[in-house]
């Protein structure tokens, strides 16, 4: 059974960092281009970022540009997203999602809240 | 990286067929049949509906359908259900690797 399974959310402070994780399982993860979608509390889906399947190329949406890194880590099966400098607009949920091919996101994880506050 | 326009909702009673629309741009879903529907329910992760514009996934009911027409994808669901009662995202590649979803549609069933 595939499973993705979101960890590192919290309360932070505007201009501080945060690093979220992601663990799957049940598919070879080697062999699929991973994302990051968000979604601010009562607002719609926002497409963050992606990787390869190697990560050796990895896409952002414009806001993030500079602030956030996607990485992952094939050997532990794990996706990660390190945010830096940030800002109250990127509270949301964040969910990673396995692309099928060009979009198709087949499996989602539960998502993990990041709120950023004083 | 505008998202893309989806009526705010829609509605119809049991039975019924409606029809979200999903209007982009020549550079996103008028140049590539690479347009995704999401199903959503309160509280719970997106769920993949049809992808490549009008392909269905393994176990999703052929009540849903796709469709796209110059900048514009559809999703169509006939015999409305109660369960159908949700909120749909449109998403579409945007090129270089980038994709861009929609502003979303929440179904209501009367």
């Amino acid at each position: 059974e595939v499973q993705l399974v979101e960890s590192g959310g919290g309360l932070v402070q505007p201009g501080g960092s945060l690093r979220l994780s992601c663990a799957a399982s049940g598919f070879t993860f080697s062999s699929y281009w991973m994302s990051w979608v968000r979604q601010a509390p009562g607002k719609g889906l926002e497409w963050v970022a992606n990787i390869k399947q190697d990560g050796s190329e990895k896409y952002y949406v414009d806001s993030v540009k500079g602030r956030f890194t996607i990485s992952r880590d094939n050997a532990k099966n794990s996706l990660y997203l390190q945010m830096n400098s940030l800002r109250a607009e990127d509270t949301a949920v964040y969910y990673c999602a396995r692309d099928q091919s060009y979009g198709d996101y087949d499996y989602w994880g539960q998502g993990t809240l990041v709120t950023v506050s004083s | 990286q505008s998202a893309l326009t989806q009526p705010a909702s829609v509605s119809g009673s049991p039975g019924q067929s409606i029809t979200i629309s999903c209007t982009g741009t020549s550079s996103d879903v008028g140049s590539y049949n690479l347009v995704s529907w999401y199903q959503q329910h309160p509280g719970k992760a997106p769920k993949l509906m049809i992808y490549e514009v009008s392909k269905r996934p393994s176990g999703v009911s052929n009540r849903f359908s796709g469709s796209k027409s110059g900048n514009t994808a559809s999703l169509t669901i006939s015999g409305l259900q109660a369960e159908d009662e949700a909120d749909y995202y449109c998403c579409s590649y945007a090129g270089s690797s980038t994709f861009v979803f929609g502003t979303g549609t929440k179904v209501t069933v009367l």
